[in-house]
Protein backbone atom coordinates (compact mmCIF):
# COMPACT_ATOMS: atom_id res chain seq x y z
CA UNK A 1 0.00 0.00 0.00
CA UNK A 2 1.51 3.63 -1.22
CA UNK A 3 1.49 5.66 1.81
CA UNK A 4 2.82 9.80 1.94
CA UNK A 5 3.19 11.02 5.41
CA UNK A 6 4.10 14.45 5.79
CA UNK A 7 5.87 16.26 8.73
CA UNK A 8 7.48 19.59 9.48
CA UNK A 9 4.60 22.25 9.46
CA UNK A 10 4.21 24.48 11.89
CA UNK A 11 3.50 28.32 12.88
CA UNK A 12 6.31 30.49 11.47
CA UNK A 13 6.90 34.23 11.65
CA UNK A 14 7.31 36.24 8.26
CA UNK A 15 10.93 36.09 6.60
CA UNK A 16 11.42 32.50 8.72
CA UNK A 17 12.40 29.00 7.49
CA UNK A 18 10.48 26.04 7.76
CA UNK A 19 11.99 21.99 5.79
CA UNK A 20 8.80 19.85 5.21
CA UNK A 21 9.71 16.07 5.04
CA UNK A 22 7.61 13.21 3.49
CA UNK A 23 8.15 9.66 3.95
CA UNK A 24 7.11 7.27 1.48
CA UNK A 25 6.49 3.40 1.15
CA UNK A 26 4.89 0.92 -0.10
CA UNK A 27 6.43 1.74 -3.89
CA UNK A 28 9.37 1.98 -5.62
CA UNK A 29 10.46 5.97 -4.37
CA UNK A 30 13.14 6.30 -6.51
CA UNK A 31 11.54 5.47 -9.99
CA UNK A 32 9.25 7.98 -9.82
CA UNK A 33 8.77 12.21 -9.98
CA UNK A 34 7.82 13.67 -6.69
CA UNK A 35 5.46 16.44 -6.19
CA UNK A 36 4.35 19.37 -3.52
CA UNK A 37 0.84 20.82 -4.19
CA UNK A 38 -0.22 22.86 -1.52
CA UNK A 39 -3.66 24.73 -0.74
CA UNK A 40 -4.66 28.21 1.15
CA UNK A 41 -7.21 27.94 3.80
CA UNK A 42 -10.34 28.25 1.74
CA UNK A 43 -8.52 28.01 -1.52
CA UNK A 44 -7.71 25.62 -4.58
CA UNK A 45 -5.18 23.33 -5.48
CA UNK A 46 -1.90 24.88 -6.81
CA UNK A 47 1.15 23.17 -7.76
CA UNK A 48 4.20 24.02 -6.24
CA UNK A 49 7.52 22.25 -7.12
CA UNK A 50 8.66 18.79 -8.84
CA UNK A 51 11.66 16.76 -8.66
CA UNK A 52 12.89 14.00 -11.04
CA UNK A 53 14.01 10.55 -10.11
CA UNK A 54 17.28 11.40 -9.23
CA UNK A 55 16.91 15.14 -8.16
CA UNK A 56 18.66 16.45 -11.59
CA UNK A 57 15.62 17.90 -12.51
CA UNK A 58 13.38 20.31 -10.48
CA UNK A 59 10.60 22.48 -11.14
CA UNK A 60 9.11 25.65 -9.43
CA UNK A 61 5.91 27.81 -9.59
CA UNK A 62 7.11 31.31 -9.74
CA UNK A 63 5.67 32.43 -6.74
CA UNK A 64 8.34 30.70 -5.14
CA UNK A 65 11.43 30.29 -7.11
CA UNK A 66 14.88 31.75 -5.14
CA UNK A 67 12.79 30.79 -1.90
CA UNK A 68 11.45 27.23 -1.98
CA UNK A 69 14.22 24.02 -2.61
CA UNK A 70 12.68 20.43 -3.42
CA UNK A 71 15.13 17.89 -2.86
CA UNK A 72 15.11 13.86 -2.12
CA UNK A 73 17.12 11.08 -0.26
CA UNK A 74 16.29 7.98 -1.93
CA UNK A 75 17.98 6.22 0.36
CA UNK A 76 15.86 7.39 2.68
CA UNK A 77 12.49 6.93 0.79
CA UNK A 78 11.93 10.88 1.23
CA UNK A 79 10.98 13.87 -0.59
CA UNK A 80 11.68 17.38 1.48
CA UNK A 81 10.93 21.05 0.90
CA UNK A 82 12.70 23.54 2.18
CA UNK A 83 10.96 26.99 2.18
CA UNK A 84 12.59 30.16 3.27
CA UNK A 85 11.67 33.95 2.96
CA UNK A 86 8.11 32.19 4.01
CA UNK A 87 5.29 35.06 3.65
CA UNK A 88 1.85 35.16 4.75
CA UNK A 89 0.58 34.16 1.34
CA UNK A 90 2.59 30.84 1.80
CA UNK A 91 0.03 30.07 4.87
CA UNK A 92 -1.32 26.43 2.97
CA UNK A 93 -1.47 22.77 3.63
CA UNK A 94 1.31 21.22 1.76
CA UNK A 95 0.55 18.07 0.24
CA UNK A 96 3.49 15.06 -1.01
CA UNK A 97 2.15 13.62 -4.49
CA UNK A 98 3.26 10.62 -6.30
CA UNK A 99 1.95 10.10 -9.66
CA UNK A 100 -0.60 12.52 -9.58
CA UNK A 101 -2.74 9.59 -8.11
CA UNK A 102 -1.37 9.39 -4.36
CA UNK A 103 -1.16 12.15 -2.01
CA UNK A 104 -0.28 12.52 1.58
CA UNK A 105 -2.34 13.97 4.14
CA UNK A 106 -0.72 17.60 4.33
CA UNK A 107 1.00 19.29 6.81
CA UNK A 108 -0.45 22.86 7.90
CA UNK A 109 2.07 25.66 7.95
CA UNK A 110 1.03 28.92 8.62
CA UNK A 111 3.24 32.34 8.47
CA UNK A 112 1.92 34.91 10.96
CA UNK A 113 3.20 37.23 13.44
CA UNK B 1 1.71 29.70 -18.47
CA UNK B 2 -1.07 27.73 -19.38
CA UNK B 3 -4.44 29.10 -17.71
CA UNK B 4 -6.63 26.34 -16.90
CA UNK B 5 -10.27 27.41 -16.61
CA UNK B 6 -13.42 25.56 -15.00
CA UNK B 7 -16.72 26.08 -15.85
CA UNK B 8 -18.86 26.10 -13.79
CA UNK B 9 -17.51 27.76 -10.26
CA UNK B 10 -20.42 25.55 -8.70
CA UNK B 11 -23.43 24.06 -9.19
CA UNK B 12 -26.32 22.29 -7.72
CA UNK B 13 -27.81 19.10 -8.26
CA UNK B 14 -29.89 16.29 -7.57
CA UNK B 15 -29.03 12.33 -6.61
CA UNK B 16 -29.45 10.78 -9.89
CA UNK B 17 -28.72 13.64 -12.11
CA UNK B 18 -26.11 13.92 -14.86
CA UNK B 19 -23.21 16.16 -14.38
CA UNK B 20 -20.94 17.75 -16.62
CA UNK B 21 -17.84 19.84 -15.50
CA UNK B 22 -15.57 21.86 -18.08
CA UNK B 23 -12.39 22.90 -18.05
CA UNK B 24 -10.15 24.70 -21.12
CA UNK B 25 -6.95 25.10 -21.27
CA UNK B 26 -4.85 28.34 -22.47
CA UNK B 27 -3.60 26.39 -24.96
CA UNK B 28 -2.94 22.99 -26.32
CA UNK B 29 -2.26 20.38 -23.99
CA UNK B 30 -2.56 17.57 -25.65
CA UNK B 31 -4.24 14.89 -22.85
CA UNK B 32 -2.32 15.63 -20.31
CA UNK B 33 -4.89 16.48 -18.43
CA UNK B 34 -6.04 15.13 -14.63
CA UNK B 35 -9.46 15.26 -12.75
CA UNK B 36 -9.43 15.29 -9.12
CA UNK B 37 -12.12 15.07 -6.45
CA UNK B 38 -12.09 16.30 -2.92
CA UNK B 39 -13.90 16.78 0.04
CA UNK B 40 -13.90 19.00 2.85
CA UNK B 41 -11.19 18.58 5.03
CA UNK B 42 -9.91 15.48 2.75
CA UNK B 43 -6.52 15.02 0.05
CA UNK B 44 -7.96 15.25 -3.35
CA UNK B 45 -8.32 11.88 -4.49
CA UNK B 46 -7.34 11.08 -8.28
CA UNK B 47 -10.54 10.23 -10.56
CA UNK B 48 -9.11 10.42 -14.25
CA UNK B 49 -5.41 10.77 -15.97
CA UNK B 50 -4.57 11.45 -19.29
CA UNK B 51 -7.58 13.26 -20.13
CA UNK B 52 -10.03 10.37 -20.81
CA UNK B 53 -8.12 7.23 -18.34
CA UNK B 54 -9.79 6.14 -15.01
CA UNK B 55 -7.80 5.49 -12.38
CA UNK B 56 -8.03 2.12 -10.59
CA UNK B 57 -10.48 1.63 -8.31
CA UNK B 58 -12.70 4.41 -9.40
CA UNK B 59 -16.15 3.84 -10.33
CA UNK B 60 -17.08 4.00 -14.24
CA UNK B 61 -19.91 6.85 -13.55
CA UNK B 62 -17.26 8.73 -13.75
CA UNK B 63 -15.68 9.82 -16.88
CA UNK B 64 -13.26 12.07 -18.74
CA UNK B 65 -13.15 13.20 -22.57
CA UNK B 66 -11.23 15.99 -24.35
CA UNK B 67 -8.21 16.80 -26.13
CA UNK B 68 -5.95 20.03 -26.84
CA UNK B 69 -7.67 22.57 -25.02
CA UNK B 70 -11.58 21.65 -24.29
CA UNK B 71 -12.11 18.76 -21.44
CA UNK B 72 -14.87 17.60 -19.64
CA UNK B 73 -15.55 15.28 -16.69
CA UNK B 74 -19.14 13.63 -16.62
CA UNK B 75 -20.57 12.11 -13.55
CA UNK B 76 -23.11 9.93 -14.93
CA UNK B 77 -25.35 9.67 -12.02
CA UNK B 78 -24.90 11.49 -9.09
CA UNK B 79 -24.77 10.27 -5.81
CA UNK B 80 -24.68 11.53 -1.89
CA UNK B 81 -21.02 10.44 -2.16
CA UNK B 82 -20.23 12.34 -4.98
CA UNK B 83 -20.97 15.90 -3.50
CA UNK B 84 -17.63 17.39 -3.36
CA UNK B 85 -15.39 20.06 -5.45
CA UNK B 86 -14.19 18.91 -8.56
CA UNK B 87 -10.20 20.42 -10.06
CA UNK B 88 -9.01 19.66 -13.27
CA UNK B 89 -4.70 19.98 -13.37
CA UNK B 90 -2.32 20.17 -16.60
CA UNK B 91 0.73 18.51 -16.47
CA UNK B 92 1.75 19.06 -20.24
CA UNK B 93 4.32 21.64 -19.21
CA UNK B 94 5.79 24.00 -16.28
CA UNK B 95 4.46 24.97 -13.98
CA UNK B 96 1.71 23.05 -13.43
CA UNK B 97 -1.57 24.32 -13.51
CA UNK B 98 -5.00 23.89 -11.99
CA UNK B 99 -8.59 24.82 -12.39
CA UNK B 100 -10.40 26.87 -9.80
CA UNK B 101 -12.36 23.93 -9.07
CA UNK B 102 -16.18 22.79 -9.50
CA UNK B 103 -17.93 23.09 -6.24
CA UNK B 104 -20.92 20.26 -6.36
CA UNK B 105 -23.82 20.76 -4.02
CA UNK B 106 -27.16 18.98 -2.92
CA UNK B 107 -30.08 20.41 -4.75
Amino acid sequence: EVQLVESGGGLVQPGGSLRLSCAASGFTFSSYWMSWVRQAPGKGLEWVANIKQDGSEKYYVDSVKGRFTISRDNAKNSLYLQMNSLRAEDTAVYYCVHSLNYWGQGTLVTVSS
Amino acid sequence: DIQMTQSPSSLSASVGDRVTITCRASQGISNYLAWFQQKPGKAPKSLIYAASSLQSGVPSKFSGSGSGTDFTLTISSLQPEDFATYYCQQYNSYPNTFGGGTKVEIK
